[in-house]
C-alpha cells in the first residue's frame, strides 16, 4: 500500500542552523501539507501547498519557513534559522484531492 | 478561531471492553469531520471521513457517528484488543477555506490492558 515516508526520522540541531526536512508523498496525490505539534499541544496546521504553489499558511508560517517541491517527487520543509520553540514533530501530509489526508511517520526536530 | 475539543484525554480499559469517546467541534461552516488512530512512532492513520449530518461509519469493530447541528462526533469500539492502544485524534475541516486544512483536537489516548 502506497505510503507517505519522511527523514529523517529526527533530527538534533543548534539555534540558529538551518534544516530541511524532507517528504515524499504519495505518487499520485496532488495536495501537499505540513503540520507540526509541539510536545503536549495538539497538531497545527503549517502549510498547504498545491499546483506548485502555497496555497494557504497559517501565521505560525512566517518567513523562517519555507517549501518546496524540487523534483516532482520530494516535498520539503526548510526552517532557516531555526528556535528552541521550533522544537516539535513534525508532519508531512498529502491527498489526492479535498479529503482524506494521508500522513508520514513525521520528523522530530530537537532544537538546541 | 476554530477549536475542536475532545474528551477524555485518556482513557484505560480492559480487554473486551467497549468503550467510545467524543470530540466537539464547531457547528457553523461544517464541511467534514476526520478521525485518526496514531499509535507511536507510526503514522497516523485515517479512519474515517465523515461529511453528513447523521453519517455513521464502520471498519471492523470501530464505528463513528456525526452531529453536525449539534457540533460532536463519537467513537466507539466493541471489544476492545490490546492493539487498540493508540492516540485517537479527530480533525476538523471547516466549510471556505482555501484548502482542506485539518484542525485537530488534542486526541484521546487509549490504553488496552490484556
Amino acid at each position: 500500500e502506497p505510503e507517505v515516508t519522511q527523514t529523517p526520522s529526527h533530527q538534533v540541531t543548534q539555534m540558529g542552523q538551518e534544516v530541511i526536512l524532507r517528504c515524499v508523498p504519495i505518487s499520485n496525490h496532488l495536495y501537499f501539507y505540513w503540520y507540526r505539534q509541539i510536545l503536549g499541544q495538539k497538531v497545527e496546521f503549517l502549510v498547504s501547498f498545491y499546483n506548485n504553489e502555497i496555497s494557504e499558511k497559517s501565521e505560525i508560517f512566517d518567513d523562517q519557513f519555507s517549501v518546496e517541491r524540487p523534483d516532482g517527487s520530494n516535498f520539503t520543509l526548510k526552517i532557516r534559522s531555526t528556535k528552541l520553540e521550533d522544537s516539535a514533530m513534525y508532519f508531512c501530509a498529502s491527498s489526492e484531492a479535498p479529503g482524506t489526508q494521508y500522513f508520514g511517520p513525521g520528523t522530530r526536530l530537537t532544537v538546541l | 478561531i476554530l477549536n475542536v475539543e475532545q474528551s477524555p484525554q485518556s482513557l484505560h480499559v480492559q480487554e473486551g471492553d467497549s468503550t467510545n469517546f467524543t470530540c466537539s467541534f464547531p457547528s457553523s461552516n461544517f464541511y467534514a469531520l476526520h478521525w485518526y488512530r496514531w499509535e507511536t512512532a507510526k503514522s497516523p492513520e485515517a479512519l474515517f471521513v465523515m461529511t453528513l449530518n447523521g453519517d455513521e461509519k464502520k471498519k471492523g469493530r470501530i464505528s463513528a457517528t456525526l452531529n453536525t447541528k449539534e457540533g460532536y462526533s463519537y467513537l466507539y469500539i466493541k471489544g476492545s484488543q490490546p492493539e487498540d492502544s493508540a492516540t485517537y485524534l479527530c480533525a476538523f475541516n471547516a466549510l471556505g477555506g482555501a484548502t482542506n486544512k485539518l484542525i485537530f483536537g488534542t486526541g484521546t489516548l487509549l490504553a488496552v490492558q490484556p
